[in-house]
């Protein structure tokens, strides 16, 4: 069964340094996630890329997150200078359609910011 | 593995007895709905969605119930089993084909044997 794979699955950073999550989104999707789950919390929306430009995002995606697909495969989030409320399970989902279908979500990276 | 949601609502249910997860939503203005499950150190898993224009969607050994006048929703599992243990998530949209949804905060599912 495809998935979406997400690297690397735990990633311990300085605060106010930059870290890229990795995705490699389902071959054949064409929208693609991020969200993320605070560890004790309900999973939240970040932003959604269809196009190669955001489509959506949330209050949470301020000017410190981006992301991109620099390549056919990848899909990758950063964060410019991270903060210590940034500590969290990042997830990558991708869909085939656009509209309201569910997605496929991968692992998940943990980020822990120290 | 992972452990998330530690301070999450827990449903403890006899292995082979049927459970109910309930799950309230908060835009009436919502269309679509899904529920996922989410075991230790993996992301959520889709297990079944529901449309508005449904009460009720039934799946293999899951039933999904849709109340809109009460913004309800229930996952029911019938004959749970020890693989159903993990945390299970309602999520709703409610922009008209769009991409955002919105989960709600989880239960956590415990089987006994």
């Amino acid at each position: 069964e495809p998935e979406v794979t997400q690297t690397p699955s735990h990633q311990v950073t300085q605060m106010g340094q930059e870290v890229i999550l990795r995705c490699v989104p389902i071959s054949n999707h064409l929208y693609f996630y991020w969200y993320r789950q605070i560890l004790g919390q309900k999973v939240e929306f970040l932003v959604s890329f269809y196009n190669n430009e955001i489509s959506e995002k949330s209050e949470i995606f301020d000017d410190q997150f981006s992301v991109e697909r620099p390549d056919g495969s990848n899909f990758t989030l950063k964060i410019r200078s991270t903060k210590l409320e940034d500590s969290a399970m990042y997830f990558c989902a991708s869909s085939e359609t656009r509209g309201n279908y569910g997605y496929t979500f991968g692992s998940g990276t943990r980020l822990t910011v120290v | 593995g992972e452990s998330v949601g530690l301070h999450l609502p827990t449903l403890s249910v006899q292995e082979g007895d049927n459970s109910i997860i309930n799950c309230a939503y908060s835009n009436s203005a919502s269309d679509y709905f899904i529920w996922y499950k989410q075991e230790s150190g993996k992301g959520p898993q889709f297990i079944i969605d529901i449309r508005s224009n449904m009460d009720k969607r039934q799946g293999q050994r899951v039933t999904v119930l849709l109340n809109k006048t009460v913004k309800h929703l229930s996952l029911q599992i019938a004959a749970t089993q020890p693989g159903d243990s993990a945390v299970y998530f309602c999520a709703e949209n409610y922009h008209n084909y769009g991409q955002n949804f919105v989960f709600g905060p989880g239960t956590r599912l415990s089987v006994l044997p």
